[in-house]
């Protein structure tokens, strides 16, 4: 079976252009998650879909935004980058709001550098 | 909130040594606990969970035991090797938060 994928692997822009990042989740997962990981920070939350809808945000400015595709996959954009954007931005997915117990499975993924 | 403490990194270890990653946690309501383990260059992936008190996740000779009573969930090893380096993160899930808490993650250096 397919785990998660996430495209592209790397991705480099400039400061104030915009980056599109997608994620495909492993099928027959309707939850979609992202987040940051910037050097030496963590993980950090960024956003949660579920069944096209955006269930749940994180402590982001609102240029960080995306969207939830019928087929269940994700997109992340991030508008006006700046250069702390640059980070590994990271998908997972799970079986939906199913609770305490439910496990998320990552992406491999794709790391941004804003220069 | 909820929170997740563990404890600084890097550590370095030689193969064969027996290893310890201290995870403490605050939370709202009765938590599941988690570790997480990613390698070099990838994604994080789930190495063991526990789900209620006493609890003892384990798997690839990693073992974690939930201690309700010390707010607890260290991670340890009896005898790591190299292919053990990488970061662990010790994460929950709370109550009626879907969206699991992170500590910062502890480097793992394992040498031969």
């Amino acid at each position: 079976e397919a785990g998660v994928t996430q495209s592209p692997t790397h991705l480099i822009k400039t400061r104030g252009q915009q980056a599109t990042l997608r994620c495909s989740p492993i099928s027959g997962h309707t939850s979609v998650y992202w987040y940051q990981q910037a050097l030496g920070l963590g993980l950090q939350f960024l956003l949660w879909y579920d069944e096209g809808e955006e269930r749940n945000r994180g402590n982001f400015p609102p240029r960080f935004s995306g969207r939830q595709f019928p087929n269940y996959s994700s997109e992340l954009n991030v508008n006006a980058l700046e250069l702390e954007d640059s980070a590994l931005y990271l998908c997972a997915s799970s079986f939906g709001p199913s609770g305490r117990t439910d496990t998320q499975y990552f992406g491999p993924g794709t790391r941004l550098t804003v220069l | 909130g909820n929170s997740v403490t563990q404890m600084e990194g890097p550590v370095t270890l030689s193969e064969e040594a027996f290893l310890t990653i201290n995870c403490t946690y605050t939370a709202t309501g009765y938590p599941s606990l988690f570790w997480y383990v990613q390698y070099p260059g990838e994604g994080l992936q789930l190495l063991l969970k526990a789900t209620k008190a006493d609890d003892k996740g384990s798997n690839k000779g990693f073992e974690a035991t939930y201690r309700k009573e010390t707010t607890s969930f260290h991670l340890e090893k009896g005898s790591v090797q190299v292919s053990d380096s990488a970061v662990y993160f010790c994460a929950l899930i709370s109550g009626g938060s879907y969206i699991p808490t992170f500590g910062r993650g502890t480097s793992l250096i394992v040498h031969p």
